[in-house]
């Protein structure tokens, strides 16, 4: 069955970095683009950035201005794993973040990983 | 950007009463095109990640229970549940994908009246 595992979250200090990663198995992982997508605590859901198909050469991410400059999507087809590197971490980038497959409709979505900024 | 305004914040229902969430959008996300509307539904229950319900406004994952429908068209959506079963209570989100940055509703919280 599809399956989505996210590993990297944890505890960092503001203006630190942080690099998640979500391994996928079940499906062709190179036919989709895959997405990130965050939830504070006790909140909403919010886009953070997706990732197309393609390969280096012409590979389309789009990014929501919130993380625009510090979030980096990028994938690995040979491994089946989507990354997401953060660098200077803002207290409200506190989250839970979900890797998810798709970029428009979202299905499946990962248990997620809870990344916790605070000094 | 496209804003998503759900209704209401908060519904509690009787078992097998029907319940509806509605969804409204800041501009249409319909396309003219193809006369899609670029308006997905999902569930999340308590400790879990959502899940995928309804895709084009109107069109269900398969698996997903008939009791759970999609309707509208242009910037007004409802998701209907006809009849109310303790495992659908969650928090409901709407969430338009018709333009950048794609957009959630801020959810819908639906209880056992």
């Amino acid at each position: 069955q599809v399956q989505l595992v996210e590993s990297g979250g944890g505890l960092v200090k503001p203006g630190g970095s942080l690099r998640l990663a979500c391994a996928a198995s079940g499906f062709t992982f190179s036919d989709w683009y895959m997405s990130w997508i965050r939830q504070a605590p006790g909140k909403g859901l919010e886009w953070v950035a997706y990732i197309s198909t393609s390969t280096t050469s012409d590979r389309t991410a789009y990014y929501a201005d919130s993380v625009k400059g510090r979030f980096t999507i990028s994938r690995d087809n040979a491994k089946n794993s989507l990354y997401l590197q953060m660098n200077s971490l803002r207290v409200e980038d506190t989250a839970v973040y979900y890797c998810a497959r798709g970029h428009m409709w979202i299905q499946p979505w990962g248990q997620g990983a809870l990344v916790t900024v605070s000094s | 950007d496209i804003v998503m305004t759900q209704s209401p914040d908060s519904l509690a229902v009787s078992l097998g009463e029907g319940a509806t969430i509605n969804c409204k959008s800041s501009q249409s996300v319909l396309d003219s095109s193809n006369n899609k509307n670029f308006l997905a539904w999902y569930q999340q229950k308590p400790g879990q990640p959502p899940k995928l319900l309804i895709y084009w406004a109107s069109t269900r994952v398969s698996g997903v229970p008939d009791r759970f429908s999609g309707s509208g068209s242009g910037t007004d959506f409802t998701l209907t549940i006809s009849s109310l079963q303790a495992e659908d209570v969650a928090v409901y989100y709407c969430q338009q994908y018709y333009g950048t940055p794609y957009t959630f509703g801020q959810g819908t919280k639906l209880e056992i009246k």
